[in-house]
């Protein structure tokens, strides 16, 4: 079983859905959570930290669920830009200070 | 503007040469790593270094060598015993602690012939 587990896709939603991602992890120690973007051969770019008590960023929600472990990515009203890969990384703290573990990734396309 | 830069942004190298990717970060952290994509994957976690002089080995740490001798550079060497070299190569930094978010660099594209 990988440390962190994504569903594939893709996802095909039209704009305006909304659409969610979730994100399992296996390592109960794990401390730090993030969502990244990333285009089509481009780098990650990081969209939003994942705090114990969730958080929003206009259009984007994320949450964390440590009893089930795992964690949750909201995309409301969907705009054509938001199609891309979406990256969750997980942060379990070891003797070296952390070392982050990113799952492979969930491919949403929005169509018009 | 602070950042992370890689160079080149594509490389072709014959089969059974060695080569060293560049990678340059002006943000002042602490903390540099190197990854590896392949198409459809997920990053895999090479080298990482959480300061200057000092590295540990990743997931697949085979067949690649590191040097943090400035807080700015982390150069990563892909040698001939690299099985499988082509790959998307993907730089990045973070403040101190290893939990903080990572800032990636463009990445480079090694293509082994």
């Amino acid at each position: 079983r990988k440390e962190v587990e994504q569903d594939p896709g893709p996802f095909n939603v039209p704009e305006g859905a909304t659409v969610a991602f979730n994100c399992t992890y296996s390592n109960s120690a794990s401390q730090s959570f993030f969502w990244y973007r990333q285009d089509c051969r481009k780098e990650p770019k990081l969209l939003m930290s994942v705090y114990s008590s969730g958080n929003e960023d206009g259009r984007f929600t994320a949450q964390l669920n440590r009893a089930s472990q795992y964690i949750s990515l909201l995309i409301r009203d969907s705009k054509l830009s938001d199609s891309a890969t979406y990256l969750c990384v997980v942060t379990a703290y070891n003797t070296n200070a952390g070392k982050s573990t990113f799952g492979d990734g969930t491919t949403l396309t929005v169509k018009p | 503007d602070g950042g992370i830069t890689q160079s080149p942004k594509y490389l072709f190298r014959k089969e059974g040469q060695n080569v060293t990717l560049s990678c340059e970060q002006n943000l002042n952290h602490d903390a540099m790593y190197w990854y590896r994509q392949d198409p459809g994957q997920g990053l895999r976690l090479i080298y990482y270094s959480q300061i200057v002089n000092d590295f540990q080995k990743g997931d697949i740490a085979e067949g690649y060598s590191v040097s943090r001798e400035k807080k700015e550079s982390f150069p990563l060497t892909v040698t001939s015993a690299q099985k499988n070299p082509t790959a998307f190569y993907l730089c990045a930094s973070s403040r101190q602690g290893g939990y903080n978010e990572q800032f990636f660099g463009p990445g480079t594209r090694l293509t082994v012939l």
